[in-house]
């Protein structure tokens, strides 16, 4: 398995609050992913990362931010937490980059927003 | 743009029976596809991927799929369910060329229920 966790695995936090989520990986790749997972939806990536300090966004970004300032840690921050935020949050990391590359994940993280 | 769409959002099956999980996609270029497996309380990890070459691709725990470029499917198919089969299974295509950084486009995900 590679070496990915996730951290908190379970939070409840109420709306407004500031939360981070923090993913730490040991395999030192280069190519970081944070995805959230909403029944009827699968998995939507939220932001993504090609190195240390670079990020982008993904397709739903709006409300999220992120940090990279190791290899080994992607951070994502919620500024001020809302309902619709309530979600499983994934973490993946990709050695390469390349459209062929396999992504292997985190065990995720549970969020309930109230 | 690409995206990618999963028929049946659950699929109920015998112990014994074949599994057929339905995987379509929209690519205005060569995809890649993926099949991804995800067990209760876990994360996903892969099943098996379509790059270029052999359009039959075998992967782990008995589980194949087939690209269609006519069809522009994926499905994946198992001829004998197990028990231990039962799981949720996404479909995933990622665009080749240019600054894809390997992102991936998920289908909407299919339940698998394994009955004894």
């Amino acid at each position: 398995d590679a070496g990915i966790t996730q951290s908190p695995r379970h939070k409840v936090t109420e709306t407004g609050t500031p939360v981070t989520l923090r993913c730490h990986q040991t395999e030192n790749h280069r190519y970081m992913y944070w995805y959230r997972q909403d029944p009827g939806h699968g998995l939507r990536l939220i932001h993504y990362s090609y190195g240390v300090k670079d990020t982008d966004k993904g397709e739903v970004s709006d409300g999220y931010s992120v940090s990279r300032s190791k290899t080994e840690d992607f951070l994502l921050t919620l500024e001020s937490a809302t309902s619709s935020q309530t979600s499983v949050y994934f973490c993946a990391i990709s050695e390469s980059g390349q459209p062929t590359d396999t992504q292997y994940f985190g065990p995720g993280t549970r969020l309930t927003v109230l | 743009a690409q995206s990618v769409t999963q028929l049946g959002s659950h699929v109920s099956v015998s112990e014994g029976a074949l599994v057929l999980l339905r995987c379509n996609y929209s690519s205005s270029v060569p995809p890649y596809l993926f099949w991804y497996v995800q067990y209760p309380n876990q994360g996903l990890q892969l099943l098996l991927k379509y790059t270029t070459g052999a359009t039959l691709v075998k992967g782990i725990n008995g589980f194949e799929a087939e690209f269609k470029k006519s069809e522009t499917s994926f499905h994946l198919t198992k001829p004998s369910a197990h028990m231990s089969d039962a799981a949720e299974y996404f479909c995933a295509v990622s665009r080749a060329g240019g600054t894809s950084y390997g992102k991936l486009t998920f289908g909407q995900g299919t339940i698998l229920t394994v009955h004894p």
